[in-house]
């Protein structure tokens, strides 16, 4: 069990530019999740995949966010056109679900921190 | 909708004193209870979790917490601190399933010599 990967773990990038972060999440969990953290707050949910399919999206994720998971392994988070206020910690986690309302618990990696000038 | 609530932004204690992080949710069902605990510039590493059974539940690095449902409360506690247990605490609640965790804002525990 190598956890939850992330990279980069850190990315600067000028306004108006696109991102993109990749996950890789344990080998063998079947849920993907992304979370934004900003400043002095806690995580915040984005989407969440189970397997290849993306099943929920948060109202966080504007049009200009969009993710991928394209074989169920690892997943991309991409940002285009990024303002300041995308300035945030970006985490993954992944889980193991059962199906239906398991009690799964979530692991997570240690983010990519963007920085948007 | 569901919430959680951490009251103590940031809390100091001295090395060897006892620790109480306080952590109030709302959730319409039987919640499933987390805390996590994460050091700067860190993703979040979890230190223990409620799902069924037993109300006080034991974690990783001496913390545990207990679920009190009549206050609607998971508060977390280790008897004796140490100065590795600098960092931000958050408190999360879950439906469980396909369904993301709600985060508290975090406590930062900040521990004196």
């Amino acid at each position: 069990d190598t956890g939850v990967s992330q990279n980069p773990r850190h990315k600067i990038t000028k306004r108006g530019q696109n991102v993109t972060f990749r996950c890789d999440p344990i080998s063998e969990h079947n849920r993907l999740y992304w979370y934004r953290q900003t400043l002095g707050q806690g995580p915040e949910f984005l989407t969440y995949f189970q397997n290849e399919a993306q099943l929920e999206k948060s109202r966080l994720l504007s049009d200009r966010f969009s993710a991928e998971r394209p074989k169920g392994s690892f997943s991309t988070l991409e940002i285009q056109r990024t303002e300041q206020g995308d300035s945030a910690m970006y985490l993954c986690a992944s889980s193991l679900g059962r199906g239906g309302r398991s009690a799964d618990t979530q692991y997570f990696g240690p983010g990519t921190r963007l920085t948007v000038l | 909708a569901q919430s959680v609530t951490q009251p103590d932004i940031h809390i100091t204690v001295s090395e060897g004193a006892s620790l109480e992080l306080r952590c109030n949710y709302s959730y319409g069902a039987t919640p499933y209870l987390f805390w996590y605990v994460q050091s700067p510039g860190q993703g979040l590493q979890l230190l223990l979790k409620y799902f069924s059974g037993d109300t006080l539940v034991q974690g990783i690095k001496g913390f545990e917490a207990e679920f009190k449902r009549s206050q609607s409360s998971f508060n977390l506690r280790k008897p004796s601190v140490h100065w590795s247990d600098a960092a931000e605490y958050f408190c999360a609640v879950g439906p469980g399933g396909r369904r993301a965790l709600t985060f508290g804002s975090g406590t930062r525990l900040q521990v004196q010599p």
